[in-house]
């Protein structure tokens, strides 16, 4: 079975600062990969994702994550924090294309942002 | 379009009370989608739909049934509530069935079983 960790449950950034959100996978097959973000009180919202094209994703809001097969890992990065990116952040694979609707998820990490 | 809509946002229920949460899209999508959301676990999945009359189980479906009879309607229902399912239950839907399309989430519906 598949499974996704996600290193930190919460992150605290200053403003300005790197972001930097950390995803690992175990998947015995090139796996689809996704970020979502979730804001206080709303559904889920798809940032960027993996699809074995190019190993750097670039996503929306400054976001991008890079596919690295060697260490299993998705990270998510975004070069200046903003008061706006405070959220809920998850990791998530899926096995295979045809499985591709079938998420498994990680537990998540909450991004503080400091003023 | 309204996207996914769920109701009700908001939900107290006894132990052993039964309801139905409602989905439903009007994005014509085939693939919807049940999670569940726990502190520190993630979402995960309960019973997801490929197409009208087709359903099956995800990674936690005990407790839950689904159907599907139309495209855009996806509900779930709790046979007799068990305070393990309290939760944030989360509806999504998706253009298709195969392929990593992106998925479209619903609000959520806050569920509380005393």
């Amino acid at each position: 079975a598949q499974s996704v960790t996600q290193l930190g449950s919460h992150v605290s950034v200053s403003e300005g600062a790197l972001v930097l959100l950390r995803c690992n996978y175990s998947s015995s097959v090139p796996p689809y990969l996704f970020w979502y973000v979730q804001y206080p009180n709303q559904g889920l919202q798809l940032l960027l994702k993996y699809t074995s094209a190019a190993t750097l994703v670039k996503g929306i809001n400054g976001f991008e994550a890079e596919f690295k097969k060697s260490e299993t890992s998705f990270h998510l990065t975004k070069p200046s924090a903003h008061m706006s990116d405070a959220a809920e952040y998850f990791c998530a694979v899926s096995a295979s294309k045809a499985a591709g609707n079938k998420l498994t998820f990680g537990g998540g990490t909450r991004v503080l942002v400091k003023p | 379009n309204a996207g996914v809509t769920q109701t009700p946002k908001f939900q107290v229920l006894k132990t052993g009370q039964s309801m139905t949460l409602q989905c439903a899209q009007d994005m014509n999508h085939e693939y919807m989608s049940w999670y569940r959301q726990d502190p520190g676990m993630g979402l995960r999945l309960i019973h997801y739909s490929v197409g009208a009359g087709i359903t099956d189980q995800g990674e936690v479906p005990n407790g839950y049934n689904v159907s599907r009879s139309t495209t855009e309607d996806f509900p779930l229902r709790l046979l007799s509530a068990a305070p393990s399912q309290t939760s944030v239950y989360f509806c999504a839907s998706s253009l298709q069935v195969i392929d990593p399309y992106e998925q479209y989430f619903g609000p959520g519906t806050r569920l509380t079983v005393t």
